[in-house]
């Protein structure tokens, strides 16, 4: 069962636009949501990151607004670059007692900036 | 900022052989270290979650026996694909997660292609 649906699965954005990408989770209860970026045959790389008690955060050209009632959240890009091109994840961690607390991903957004 | 590497980066190999890929945390201790699978144009799937010293827990659905973890260190896990098999061919990315840190940070590798002949 898919715990974190991500939404859309492909997204073309011409350069100086804003790219949005949304997620939404559901049941569990999350207390850190990371967004992380992957570049073809690379690993992923964390983008940015936010808490539930927070409802934004802007680090540059990218904000993640959280809606904690709707249990959904998303990452803006905004003047997006042709450099933005890769594929995003959200992923969410699940409060729990256990030391492993591993990360649930979303099925990814592949992004295209157009020059 | 944190380094994970991973060893080979890429690795073909005849159906029936093993092949062990490393995973290490360049300059930082890790107690954990998480084991992913990809396919193409797929997310990743966590496979199992390695703790130095002891032994991995495995997602369900993940032969323990065909994908068998050793973190013998805390800057060294590693994941060896036993008699691979065409199936088994995909990235596999680590990640670890810094003793001192906290459980927010999750620094992952620049993963392995394996292509199983």
């Amino acid at each position: 069962q898919q715990q974190v649906k991500q939404s859309p699965q492909s997204l073309i954005v011409q350069k100086g636009g804003i790219s949005i990408i949304n997620c939404a989770y559901e049941n569990t209860a999350f207390d850190y949501f990371p967004w992380y970026q992957q570049f073809p045959g690379k690993g992923p790389a964390l983008l940015i990151a936010i808490r539930p008690d927070v409802s934004e955060k802007k680090e540059g050209r990218f904000t993640i607004s959280f809606n904690k009632s709707a249990k959904q959240f998303s990452l803006h890009i905004m003047d997006s670059q042709p450099g933005d091109s890769a594929t995003y994840f959200c992923a969410a961690r699940p409060i729990s007692s256990g030391s492993a607390r591993q990360l649930t991903f979303g099925s990814g957004t592949q992004l295209t900036v157009l020059p | 900022g944190a380094v994970v590497s991973q060893h080979p980066s890429w690795v073909i190999c005849k159906s029936g052989t093993s092949v062990k890929i490393e995973c290490r945390s360049l300059d930082f201790q890790a107690t954990t270290m998480f084991w992913y699978r990809q396919f193409p144009k797929q997310s990743l799937m966590l496979m199992a979650t390695s703790n130095e010293g002891s032994k991995a827990t495995y997602e369900q659905g993940v032969e323990k026996d065909k994908f068998l973890i050793n973190h013998a260190s805390l800057t060294l896990s590693t994941l060896t694909v036993t008699s691979a098999h065409p199936e088994d061919s995909s990235f596999y990315i680590c990640s670890a997660r810094d003793l001192w840190e906290g459980p927010d940070t999750q620094y992952f590798g620049p993963g392995t292609r394996l292509t199983v002949l």
